[in-house]
């Protein structure tokens, strides 16, 4: 079965940081492109970050370009997501998922509060 | 902040067709190919359509979508009370280089 699994959500204060971990399994993991999506509470969705497989491309949404770094490690099948400089508007859940035709498998989600 | 436009509520009776619509721009829904997601309460996103009107495998053929010009649009038929959740559209842009939501649209089976 084709999954990911993110971790390391939790509590944070403002201005602190925080890594968020997105593990799949069931696929070849290297081949796909990888997207960081959120959704703060009693929102919408919104993208913030893609990582291509070979992580030569990367790009940001303008709310977290500069505080934000997505990585991945294919060897360890992860994908990361490294918050800076937090901000109580980024409290939210946060998901990983697969982007091939469409985001076609998502992770359950970790929650992030910044407070 | 979302880009693309949807209308907030939708509703139907069991059986009846509901229509979401999701309005954008020659940089978004204008140059690239739309996706749809399903998201039940308290659960994670769902694909339902992609590249405009291709279904993953098992979603049902009731849902359908279509894009015309910076719009485009998701057709449930034979509405199910299962089919109660929130529904966004998606779309890469250009201009943002990143991918856009839309706001969202409440489907809610009376």
């Amino acid at each position: 079965e084709e999954q990911l699994v993110e971790s390391g959500g939790g509590l944070v204060k403002p201005g602190g940081s925080l890594r968020l971990s997105c593990a799949g399994t069931g696929f070849s993991f290297t081949y796909y492109n990888m997207v960081w999506v959120r959704q703060a509470p009693g929102k919408g969705l919104e993208w913030i970050a893609s990582i291509s497989g070979g992580s030569i491309y990367m790009y940001y949404a303008e709310s977290v370009k500069g505080r934000f770094t997505v990585s991945r490690d294919n060897a360890k099948r992860s994908l990361y997501l490294q918050m800076n400089s937090l901000r109580a508007e980024d409290t939210a859940v946060y998901y990983c998922a697969r982007h091939v035709n469409g985001m076609d498998v998502w992770g359950q989600g970790t929650t992030v509060t910044v407070s | 902040q979302s880009v693309l436009t949807q209308p907030p509520s939708a509703s139907g009776t069991p059986g009846q067709m509901v229509t979401i619509s999701c309005s954008g721009s020659s940089s978004n829904i204008g140059s690239n190919v739309v996706s749809w997601y399903q998201q039940a309460p308290r659960t994670a996103p769902k694909l339902l359509i992609h590249a405009n009107n291709q279904r993953p495998s098992g979603v049902p053929d009731r849902f359908s979508g279509s894009k015309s010009g910076t719009s485009a649009s998701l057709a449930i038929s034979g509405l199910q009370s299962e089919d109660e959740a929130d529904y966004y559209c998606a779309a890469w842009d250009d201009t943002l280089n990143g991918h856009v939501f839309g706001t969202g649209t409440r489907v809610i089976v009376l």
